[in-house]
């Protein structure tokens, strides 16, 4: 079964930077796309990026003024969402969520369990 | 950008109740409009994609529709299990973004 496994929970402090990761299982990374979201506390969920496993090609949100990276490992089957200059409220969940197909542009059909992350000084 | 206004912000029903959220997008869509339910501490699930299409496994229950700009979610008869909030989403345009939300509870 299609599976997203993300890395554990984190605490940073303002300025510094940030990595989650999103391992997957169970279906051929290449083939689907990979998107990054976010949701603080009590607040809508927000789209951060977007990935082609398979070519590299990324798109990002122009909301994240360029703090916000991501890659991926096609042998390890893995993504990775690097967010830097952290600041309070950057304070959220970070989903990892797969694409249905291969574009950016499409629903979320599997998602990751959610990566805690809190900016404190 | 486009903005993704949702209505009500919660709602109270009961068990058996059909349930109506709308959902309006600040510009054409295109009917690249989906739905998600979460809840409390899980990720979000897709249950309707392009307007009105049902993922594999969700109860037949759930229903969309609309066009252009306006949309609408319903639960036929609503389930104690259906406990959660419900999300509006364009993918028309980048960055793809999600309406605020819909608190169903139970009365």
């Amino acid at each position: 079964q299609v599976q997203l496994i993300q890395s554990g929970a984190e605490v940073k402090k303002p300025g510094a930077s940030m990595k989650v990761s999103c391992k997957t299982s169970g279906y051929t990374f290449i083939n689907y796309s990979f998107h990054w979201l976010r949701q603080a506390p009590g607040q809508r969920l927000e789209w951060m990026a977007w990935i082609n496993p398979g070519n590299g090609n990324t798109k990002y949100s122009h909301n994240f003024q360029g703090r916000v990276t991501i890659s991926r490992d096609t042998s390890a089957t893995t993504a990775y969402m690097e967010l830097s200059d952290l600041r309070s409220e950057d304070t959220a969940v970070y989903y990892c969520a797969r694409g249905l197909g291969a574009g950016s542009y499409t629903p979320f059909d599997y998602w990751g369990q959610g990566t805690l992350v809190t900016v404190s000084s | 950008d486009i903005q993704m206004t949702q209505s009500p912000s919660s709602l109270s029903a009961s068990v058996g109740d059909r349930v109506t959220i709308t959902c309006q997008a600040s510009q054409d869509i295109n009917n690249f409009l989906n739905w998600y339910q979460q809840k409390p501490g899980k990720a979000p699930k897709l249950l309707i994609y392009d307007v009105s299409t049902l993922e594999t496994g969700v109860p037949s229950r759930f229903s969309g529709s609309g066009s252009g700009t306006d949309f609408t979610f319903s639960i036929s008869s609503l389930q104690p299990e259906d406990i959660a909030t419900y999300y509006c989403q364009q993918y028309e345009d980048l960055p793809l973004s999600f309406g605020g939300g819909t608190k169903v509870e139970i009365k």
